[in-house]
C-alpha cells in the first residue's frame, strides 16, 4: 500500500475484554514502531521491531500488553483484560530502518476507548 | 526510552509571527528529524538533519543543529492559522532506531 494502514480505526469496547490492533506498514520497511498517546499528551513508547532481530519490548506497561510481527510484514497489538486506563490513541509507523533512511511513516492510528 | 527532549511547553502566537521551539539530546546522533501531528493522529515527517549539518530549510521551516550543546531548533517563519499542530523532535542515535520528545504544541492565532 501507499502508506502505513493500522485498523481499527477507531474501537470501543468493555471494560476486562480483550483487543487486538493491526498495523500494515509499508513494504520493505524492516523497522515498526508501536506507540500509545493518550489525550493531551506525548508518544509512549511501546515496543520495536526491526528485521528478525528480538524486539526491545521495554515500553510495555504491563504483562497484559503483547505485540507480534511476522516477518517485515503486519504487526498486532493485543491488550488483554483492558481497564479504562488503556484507553488512547495506538500509534504505529514503520522505517526502511537501515544507514540515513530512519525516517519514520506514521498510520493514522486506533483510537481505543475502554468503557 | 525516549531521549529527544523538547521544551514541554506549549506555545501561542499571533498569524504571522515567527514560532521557535527547542530539542535536546543526551548522546551522540546520527541525525535528528522534526514531526508533526494535527489533531492527535498520525504525526508528518517535517525535515531531517544529520549530525554533520547545522542547518537546514525547508519552505518556511528551518532546522538548526548544535551537537557542541546537543540541542536543536525548529524555527517556522510567518506563521499560518494551519500551523496550528503539535511538533515532535526524534533523535537517531545510529542504531538505525528513532526516540521520540514529548511533543511541543504550537497555537497560531488568526
Amino acid at each position: 500500500g501507499a502508506g502505513v494502514s493500522q485498523s481499527p480505526s477507531n474501537k470501543v469496547t468493555e471494560k476486562g475484554k480483550d483487543v487486538e490492533l493491526r498495523c500494515d506498514p509499508i513494504s520493505g520497511h524492516t523497522a515498526l514502531y508501536w506507540y500509545r498517546q493518550r489525550l493531551g499528551q506525548g508518544l509512549e513508547f511501546l515496543i520495536y521491531f526491526q528485521g528478525n532481530s528480538a524486539p526491545d519490548k521495554s515500553g510495555l506497561p504491563s504483562d497484559r500488553f503483547s505485540a507480534e510481527r511476522t516477518g517485515e510484514s503486519v504487526s498486532t497489538l493485543t491488550i488483554q483484560r483492558t481497564q479504562q486506563e488503556d484507553s488512547a490513541v495506538y500509534l504505529c509507523a514503520s522505517s526502511l530502518g537501515w544507514g540515513d533512511r530512519t525516517e519514520a511513516f506514521f498510520g493514522q492510528g486506533t483510537r481505543l476507548t475502554v468503557v | 526510552s525516549q531521549q529527544g527532549e523538547e521544551d514541554p511547553q506549549a506555545l501561542s502566537i499571533q498569524e504571522g509571527e515567527n514560532a521557535t521551539m527547542n530539542c535536546s539530546y543526551k548522546t551522540s546522533i546520527n541525525n535528528l528529524q522534526w514531526y508533526r501531528q494535527n489533531s492527535g493522529r498520525g504525526l508528518v515527517h517535517l525535515i531531517l538533519i544529520r549530525s554533520n549539518e547545522r542547518e537546514k530549510h525547508s519552505g518556511r521551516l528551518r532546522v538548526t543543529l548544535d551537537t557542541s550543546k546537543k540541542s536543536s531548533s525548529l524555527l517556522i517563519t510567518a506563521s499560518r492559522a494551519a500551523d496550528t499542530a503539535s511538533y515532535f523532535c526524534a533523535t537517531d542515535y545510529g542504531n538505525n532506531r528513532l526516540a521520540f520528545g514529548k511533543g511541543n504544541q504550537v497555537v497560531v492565532i488568526p
